[in-house]
C-alpha cells in the first residue's frame, strides 16, 4: 500500500531563516513526487516536482526539494521564509505505471512564519 | 487563459440529500480527477474520467458516481448524504498521458451536511 507521511502537523520559523518541511514516502517502485501549497479555501498550487535526475529540484515562489531515494524522502526547502509564506503544503506522491494517475497525499504541514 | 473552474464554491445540505458538484478543466485538459479532503486531512482520490467512462476509482462507495460531458467538464453526485460527507470537494484536470505533469486544482466546493 502506498502512503506519504508529513510528520509535523505544524513548523514555525522566523521570518529570514531557511525552513524545511519533511516528506517521507512507501510506495512500490520509483514514483513522480510533488509539493504543493494551499491557501485558506483555495484549492492546491503546484510548487514543485521530482521525475527524474538531479536530486534537488528547484520550483515556484524560491522553494526547492531534495529527493533522497535511499531514505525515501522528498523534503521541501527555502533559504529564506516569507510571513506570505504561511500556508498548508502537501507532499504527494503519484506512482509511475501507466494508468495510475491519482495522487496520494500527506496529511500536511501547518507553515507559519512569525514576522 | 481560465484555470480549473468548479460551482458552487459552498453548499449546505441534509443529511439523506443528494448534491451535484461541477468542474470545468484547465483549457486543453481532456481528464478529471476528483478529490475530497475532509477537515484537517489532505485530498483523497475519489475517480478520475477520461473520454466520458471512470478510468479509475479510490476506496468511496457506490453512493459516489460522476460523469463527464463531451466538451470535458465533469460532475461529481453523491447521494444518501452523511455528516461524514462534509468536507472540501477539489476538482484537477490533467492531460491523459502526461504522468508526471502536475494536476492542475480548483479552488473546491465546500460541502457541509447537517
Amino acid at each position: 500500500a502506498q502512503s506519504v507521511a508529513q510528520p509535523e502537523d505544524q513548523v514555525n520559523v522566523a521570518e529570514g531563516n531557511p525552513l524545511t518541511v519533511k516528506c517521507t514516502y512507501s510506495v512500490s517502485g520509483n514514483p513522480y513526487l510533488f509539493w504543493y501549497v494551499q491557501y485558506p479555501n483555495r484549492g492546491l498550487q503546484f510548487l514543485l516536482k521530482y521525475i527524474t535526475g538531479d536530486n534537488l529540484v528547484k520550483g515556484s515562489y524560491g522553494f526547492e526539494a531534495e529527493f533522497n531515494k535511499s531514505q525515501t524522502s522528498f523534503h521541501l526547502k527555502k533559504p529564506s521564509a516569507l510571513v506570505s509564506d504561511s500556508a498548508l503544503y502537501f507532499c504527494a506522491v503519484r506512482l509511475r505505471q501507466t494508468g495510475a494517475n491519482n495522487l496520494f497525499f500527506g496529511t500536511g504541514t501547518r507553515l507559519t512564519v512569525i514576522p | 487563459d481560465a484555470g480549473v473552474t468548479q460551482s458552487p464554491t459552498h453548499l449546505i445540505k441534509t443529511r439523506g440529500q443528494q448534491v451535484t458538484l461541477r468542474c470545468s478543466p484547465k483549457s486543453g485538459h481532456d481528464t478529471v480527477s476528483w478529490y475530497q479532503q475532509a477537515l484537517g486531512q489532505g485530498p483523497q482520490f475519489i475517480f478520475q474520467y477520461y473520454e466520458e467512462e471512470e478510468r479509475q476509482r479510490g476506496n468511496f462507495p457506490d453512493r459516489f458516481s460522476g460523469h463527464q460531458f463531451p466538451n470535458y467538464s465533469s460532475e461529481l453526485n453523491v447521494n444518501a448524504l452523511l455528516l461524514g460527507d462534509s468536507a472540501l470537494y477539489l476538482c484537477a484536470s490533467s492531460l491523459s498521458g502526461r504522468y508526471n505533469s502536475p494536476l492542475h486544482f480548483g479552488n473546491g466546493t465546500r460541502l457541509t451536511v447537517t
